[in-house]
């Protein structure tokens, strides 16, 4: 089984919708971090957290909400979607040591804003 | 100013041919971590490979290793023996020690297809 799963997979809704993707990890990691994928911009933070008590936005916050359910659960939330939100967005994982400890991602949701 | 620059969109290779992708940085800060992701069009994000600022070594993880030139604020991924299986998108990124985020910089991304 995977160690950081992403549901749903795809997801298609229209402007204004209120929309959840979730994201639950079983590799034990404290940090979670949730990421929007453009065409031609790499990958962009949208919020992070180190524990289910300390979350933080990320550069691109705006839109976006996120609730830390558990240690094993992070999910970001769309208020009120926008076509511009249109994106693949992942979920990511890391233990807090230092430089060296690589961010693990979740397979992604494709999101499509009509 | 771009903290992470892969100057290549796209590049070529032949099956069983070397190849390297390019990737620059920009950071003050004294302690970071160089990190290599490999994207596949099934769209998952694989990590690849890690370099410290002060590891002394290049590293090497099976196929993959990175060329560290510090001096020259550059960590190029070379990917030895292609195959078919590695056309994918490839990025490049960096973490900074002094950032209290953990949170990872990225690059824009190389398009690597190899040839048969």
């Amino acid at each position: 089984d995977a160690d950081v799963t992403q549901t749903p997979r795809n997801r298609i809704t229209k402007t204004g919708k209120r929309i959840m993707l979730e994201c639950s990890q079983t590799k034990g990691h404290d940090r979670m971090y949730w990421y929007r994928q453009d065409p031609g911009l790499g990958l962009r933070l949208i919020y992070y957290s180190f524990d289910v008590k300390d979350i933080n936005k990320g550069e691109i916050s705006d839109g976006y909400s996120v609730s830390r359910q558990a240690q094993a659960k992070f999910s970001l939330s769309l208020e009120s979607a926008i076509p511009n939100q249109t994106a693949l967005y992942f979920c990511a994982t890391s233990d807090p040591v230092g430089t060296a400890s690589p961010q693990y991602f979740g397979p992604g949701t494709r999101l499509l804003v009509l | 100013a771009q903290k992470i620059t892969q100057t290549q969109p796209g590049m070529f290779v032949q099956e069983k041919e070397a190849v390297t992708l390019d990737c620059t940085y920009d950071t003050s800060d004294p302690s970071y971590g160089l990190f290599w992701y490999k994207q596949p069009s099934s769209g998952e994000m694989i990590f690849l490979i890690y370099q410290g600022s002060y590891d002394q070594q290049n590293a090497t993880e099976g196929r993959y290793s990175l060329n560290f030139q510090k001096a020259r604020k550059s960590a190029n991924l070379v990917i030895s023996a292609s195959q078919l299986g590695d056309s994918a998108m490839y990025f490049c990124a960096m973490r900074e020690g002094l950032s209290n985020t953990g949170k990872l910089i990225f690059g824009q991304g190389t398009t690597l297809q190899v040839k048969p």
